[in-house]
């Protein structure tokens, strides 16, 4: 099926260990993003995507690296994880960019760090 | 930045209705925009309204939008235990500004 989907589901890692999280849609849209949802905070974007090879940072890219060699993906890492990063990870895509078009969102990676 | 607001929780009995608020800042959006996030799942698109309509209707969902106190709703009609999940509200200004959500519990 069509869809945005995003890899793993959970994770547990340690602090100072580098971890990816995928996201790959099947749409083709152009843009993709970053979200981290943390309670009080609802979603805060991390870094956005508007075509392959062109990314930007959001609201709060500290300690985290993006890319997008391709259209379809558009992994997240964590450099040297912190405690501070724990949180769901979400992943969205758009046709458009900002607003004209809904952003649509895979199911969320749940990231643990220890 | 921009700043949207929710109340965090709500609570209604199965049958009545639901009015989940928000307010923002930034008055320069296109669309905003209504998500449901159910339990272990990602966000998922309900509804939105343009920037220019005061208010939208959908089956039981009736969206309002007031320009002037920079103030949107959403009224859910009939509301039904499937109907339990945080809710979001999202402006779109220069980029997607998430409100803190709203988590709606519909009382059997």
């Amino acid at each position: 099926d069509a869809g945005i989907t995003q890899s793993p589901r959970y994770k547990i890692t340690e602090t100072g260990r580098q971890v990816t999280l995928m996201c790959h849609q099947t749409w083709s849209h152009s843009y993709m993003f970053w979200y981290r949802q943390d309670l009080g905070h609802g979603l805060r974007l991390i870094y956005y995507s508007a075509a392959a090879d062109i990314t930007d940072k959001g609201e709060v890219p500290d300690g985290y690296v993006v890319s997008r060699s391709k259209t379809e993906n558009f992994p997240l890492t964590l450099e040297s994880a912190t405690r501070s990063q724990t949180s769901v990870y979400f992943c969205a895509s758009s046709d458009q960019g900002w607003g004209n078009q809904p952003q649509h969102f895979g199911d969320g990676t749940r990231l643990s760090i220890l | 930045g921009e700043d949207v607001e929710q109340s965090l929780f709500l609570s209604v009995r199965e049958g009545d209705s639901s009015v989940i608020n928000c307010t923002y800042t930034d008055s320069s959006s296109t669309y905003l925009y209504w998500y449901k996030q159910e339990p272990g799942a990602g966000l998922q698109l309900l509804t939105y309204i343009f920037s220019n309509m005061d208010m939208k209707q959908d089956q039981r969902l009736t969206v309002l939008l007031n320009k002037k106190d920079k103030h949107l709703s959403l009224r859910i009609a009939d509301t039904q235990t499937g109907d339990s999940a945080i809710y979001f509200c999202a402006n779109t200004g220069n980029q997607f500004y998430f409100g803190t959500g709203t988590s709606l519990t519909v009382i059997p």
